[in-house]
């Protein structure tokens, strides 16, 4: 499993769109980067996911360079209601059995 | 929309005692999971399930581990002889293919052991 790197923290406003970068210099051919959000005293829940380029939902958007070396979750003019931990996740989508392995993760937390 | 339920919310016990955390898990999904988050920390893998058997589980999930599905819908992890480091929020998940990362989580359950 490909180790990440994301920062601590992340303090927003309203309004503003939000980038979160994570790290994987490490990820393999076969790897999937997946996010996942955390509000207070609840389970994770998935964001997105994607191989390469660029994947949008309603929710968010990901986008992830040639290299895959990095990629970058960008949230859309955010609300106080965005305020949660969010989880970069890589690992490979085929075979096995998908144990999902969270790190630290990112505490954004966005201001009025 | 169809959602992973877990009961109860919260269970506070006394250490050394058996405890039992029930989950229902989506109802066409085949493959379960148990994680465990202590305050504070993240998200910890303890064990996954399928065909009524373990698949892989943790270096977490010791002997005094074990999950079971005595029916159709309900999906347990008993512990059973709880300590202080097993206090925590447990996490059910499921997801209807092994090769699929969307897993989806209840709403968990924290558990107190005084």
């Amino acid at each position: 499993l490909a180790k990440t790197t994301q920062p601590i923290s992340m303090d927003s406003y309203e309004g503003q769109e939000v980038n979160i970068t994570c790290s994987h210099n490490n990820i393999a051919t076969n790897d999937y980067i997946t996010w996942y959000q955390q509000f207070p005293s609840q389970g994770p829940r998935f964001i997105i996911q994607g191989y390469k380029t660029k994947v949008t939902n309603e929710v968010a958007s990901l986008f992830i360079p040639a290299d895959r070396k990095s990629s970058t979750l960008s949230l859309p003019r955010v609300s106080l209601s965005d305020t949660a931990v969010y989880y970069c996740l890589v690992g490979a989508r085929t075979g096995g059995y998908n144990k999902l392995i969270f790190g630290a993760g990112t505490r954004l937390a966005v201001h009025p | 929309e169809p959602e992973v339920t877990q009961t109860p919310s919260h269970q506070v016990t006394q250490m050394g005692q058996e405890v039992i955390l029930r989950c229902v898990p989506i109802s066409n999904h085949l493959y379960f999971y148990w994680y465990r988050q202590i305050l504070g920390q993240k998200v910890e893998f303890l064990v996954s399930f399928y065909n009524n058997e373990i698949s892989e589980k943790s270096e977490i999930f010791d002997d005094q581990f074990s999950v079971e599905r005595p029916d159709g819908s309900n999906f347990t992890l008993k512990i059973r002889s709880t300590k202080l480091e097993d206090s925590a929020m447990y996490f059910c998940a499921s997801t209807t293919d092994r090769g699929q990362d969307e897993q989806f989580f209840g709403p968990g359950t924290r558990l107190t052991v005084l």
